[in-house]
């Protein structure tokens, strides 16, 4: 098993440019949760979803963030505009909706707006 | 959800053990504890998780008193690759809520 895969690792953009990250959660997992880490904020929930429908997106900052599931394994985290203060980690996670055993982590996305 | 408390840092040597308490005073019946572990620049990697009494695997121990409102993480013989921020979750098992990640401690191991 990969593991959940986030795509890309790091992303430098302009301000105002859209950007778009994207995750592949772990094969059978049905749950997906989209954070944020800042040093400022730690980790941030900002939206999860389960069976793909969002439960859910009260963290998501504002109108400019928004997330999708088209389907059980793929998922997007789009900013547009960005801005300087969206600079942070954003880490996709997912897990199972029966079992226990915690969230499995992907390596997260580098985000940098100058 | 409930809140949680653990301290922000935590010094040891290696081959120490280490206990990291968490305390947790509004954990609801159907609430497990989880905990977390996470390396600089790398998401965080679940550790444990338990309901009540103790619970050990091949990483660390988890201790829970009978009225769960506190739980202790212990770390045997740590190392170097131990240091790392570990976080203290409660919330429903599996995903059927969302978690909510505190400050969690930060455990600096020296040689």
């Amino acid at each position: 098993d990969a593991g959940v895969i986030q795509s890309p690792r790091h992303e430098v953009t302009e301000m105002g440019q859209e950007v778009t990250l994207r995750c592949k959660p772990i094969s059978g997992h049905n749950s997906l949760f989209w954070y944020r880490q800042t040093m400022m904020r730690g980790l941030e929930l900002l939206i999860y979803f389960n069976n793909n429908v969002p439960i859910d997106d009260s963290g998501m900052p504002e109108d400019r963030f928004s997330a999708k599931m088209p389907n059980a394994s793929f998922s997007t985290l789009k900013i547009q505009p960005s801005e300087p203060r969206d600079s942070a980690v954003y880490f996709c996670a997912s897990s199972l909706n029966e079992g226990l055993g915690g969230y499995t982590f992907g390596s997260g996305t580098r985000l940098t707006v100058v | 959800l409930a809140k949680t408390t653990q301290p922000i840092s935590m010094d040891s040597y290696e081959g120490q053990e280490v206990n990291i308490t968490c305390s947790h005073n509004n954990i609801a019946t159907n609430d497990y504890i989880t905990w977390y572990q996470q390396f600089p620049s790398q998401g965080p990697r679940f550790i444990i998780q338990g309901y009540k009494t103790k619970v050990t695997n091949e990483v660390a121990s988890l201790f829970i008193p009978a009225d769960r409102k506190s739980s202790t993480l212990s770390l045997p013989r740590v190392s170097l690759s131990d240091t790392a921020v570990y976080y203290c979750l409660v919330g429903p098992g599996g995903s059927q809520g969302n978690l909510i990640f505190g400050k969690g401690t930060k455990l600096s191991v020296k040689p």
